[in-house]
């Protein structure tokens, strides 16, 4: 099977723009997170979606948001960019079952300028 | 917020050494999983050990989990240089739905 898939691997961004970040889960699975990764504030939830539906949130403004298409793809907005947003952005896909196992793309490196 | 914390912080061996890094979490869990992430890179899903398992295998990758003492393991045997690189723990609690990472250990293999 392949792996998670991010697009794009690199963006640079002004502070003011807002920018859009895709995740292509593994196939069949059906739930997909986010993450953001800082070095001062290490890994972070953002959300997670399930069938179309954003199933749980983590602490992060509104400006942050997603969403998740039939085909179990995802997408996540961040509007009005600060350069506290700079960050590796990590989309997981998990299998299905009862023990979470998350598997990783290899991120969105996001750059506010 | 983080649950886990892995120990040390860093860590310098030879190949051929073996690699020890622990990790401590704050609440009951359901499993622990164990990530690699090489520079900057995505995260490497490693091993997946269950709250009801204490000792789990993969290749040259030995965890151990202790639930009384809510902490884990990751042994690296015979390490190489192509190891080299930050390894995270992670739990969802019982009560909790999203990954808690701890901060990471960084390896460095030395040929």
């Amino acid at each position: 099977k392949a792996g998670v898939t991010q697009t794009p691997r690199y963006l640079i961004k002004t502070r003011g723009q807002q920018v859009t970040l895709s995740c292509s889960p593994i196939s069949g699975h059906r739930s997909v997170s986010w993450y953001q990764q800082t070095p001062g504030q290490g890994l972070q939830f953002l959300f997670e979606y399930f069938s179309e539906t954003q199933r749980n949130k983590g602490n992060f403004p509104g400006r942050f948001s997603g969403r998740q298409f039939s085909n179990s793809r995802s997408e996540m907005n961040v509007s009005t960019l600060e350069l506290g947003d700079s960050a590796l952005y990590l989309c997981a896909s998990e299998s299905s079952g009862p023990y979470n196992e998350q598997f990783f793309g290899p991120g969105t490196r996001l750059t506010v300028l | 917020s983080q649950q886990g914390e892995e120990d040390p912080q860093a860590l310098s061996i030879q190949e051929g050494e073996n690699a020890t890094m622990n990790c401590s979490y704050k609440t009951s869990i359901n499993n622990l999983q164990w990530y690699r992430q090489n520079s900057g890179r995505g995260l490497v899903h490693l091993i997946l050990i269950r709250s009801n398992e204490r000792e789990k295998h993969s290749g040259r990758l030995r965890v151990t989990l202790d639930t009384s003492k809510k902490s884990s393991s990751l042994l690296i045997t015979a390490s190489r240089a192509a190891d080299t690189a930050s390894y995270f723990c992670a739990t969802i609690p019982n009560s909790g739905y999203a990954l808690n990472f701890g901060k990471g250990t960084s390896l460095l293999v030395t040929p």
